[in-house]
């Protein structure tokens, strides 16, 4: 069955390293989004990527870094880890732009 | 900058009753999402709304969509233990099909026995 996959599923890690979330898709869809989950507030959108080569920020982008080198994967690297990084990142897809969003497992990254 | 709100951030109720959540946004938008998240779980896909005067129903859960009010409804009817879980709405950010989505806060529902 297709899906959508993360990994990490949880990660630990010190200010000020680099860290890289994987996200991968197997259902195709040119679009993909990653998100940022905390508590009171919802999720916020990082990152998208409409297709290969193509990606774009969102509302909450900064620190942050993806690449589309294929339909498949979308990762997210954090270029220099930071406290206020802690949270859990979801991956999405789409197939089309009006469709829902298919969510992966989550990934909990903490930030000493 | 679109806003989006939902009341109550959480709600207890008894098995068997009615309630409703409400989603309100900030600005045109004719495509809203409704989404359940479990505790510690990924988020799924309820319904998609995509026209004014929208209504899309799966077992007990109904949600509209009114563009003009800005406001979408998740209509709980005869509540059960099983739907516990945090309910989020999302709005698309333009307006239209961009798939960009901006989140609600959540609303908390805890259905007691």
């Amino acid at each position: 069955d297709a899906e959508i996959t993360q990994s990490p599923r949880h990660k630990i890690t010190e200010t000020g390293r680099q860290v890289t979330l994987a996200c991968h898709q197997t259902w195709n869809h040119n679009n993909m989004f990653w998100y940022r989950q905390d508590l009171g507030h919802g999720l916020r959108l990082i990152h998208y990527s409409y297709g290969v080569q193509d990606t774009n920020k969102g509302e909450v982008s900064d620190g942050y870094s993806v690449s589309r080198s294929n339909t498949e994967d979308l990762p997210l690297t954090l270029e220099s880890a930071a406290s206020s990084q802690t949270s859990v990142y979801f991956c999405a897809s789409s197939e089309s732009l009006e469709g829902t969003q298919y969510f992966g497992p989550g990934t909990r990254l903490l930030v000493l | 900058e679109l806003k989006v709100e939902q009341n109550p951030l959480f709600l207890s109720m008894q098995e068997g009753k009615n309630y409703t959540i409400y989603c309100n946004y900030s600005t045109t938008s004719d495509r809203l999402y409704w989404y359940r998240q479990d505790p510690g779980k990924s988020l799924e896909s309820l319904f998609v709304l995509l026209s004014n005067g929208a209504v899309k129903q799966e077992g007990r859960l109904m949600a509209s969509l009114d563009t003009k009010a800005r406001l979408s409804t998740l209509h709980i009817t005869a509540a059960v233990h099983d739907l516990s879980a945090t309910y989020f709405c999302a709005v698309d950010l333009y307006g239209g099909a961009t798939n960009k989505l901006i989140f609600g806060t959540g609303t908390l529902l805890a259905v007691q026995p």
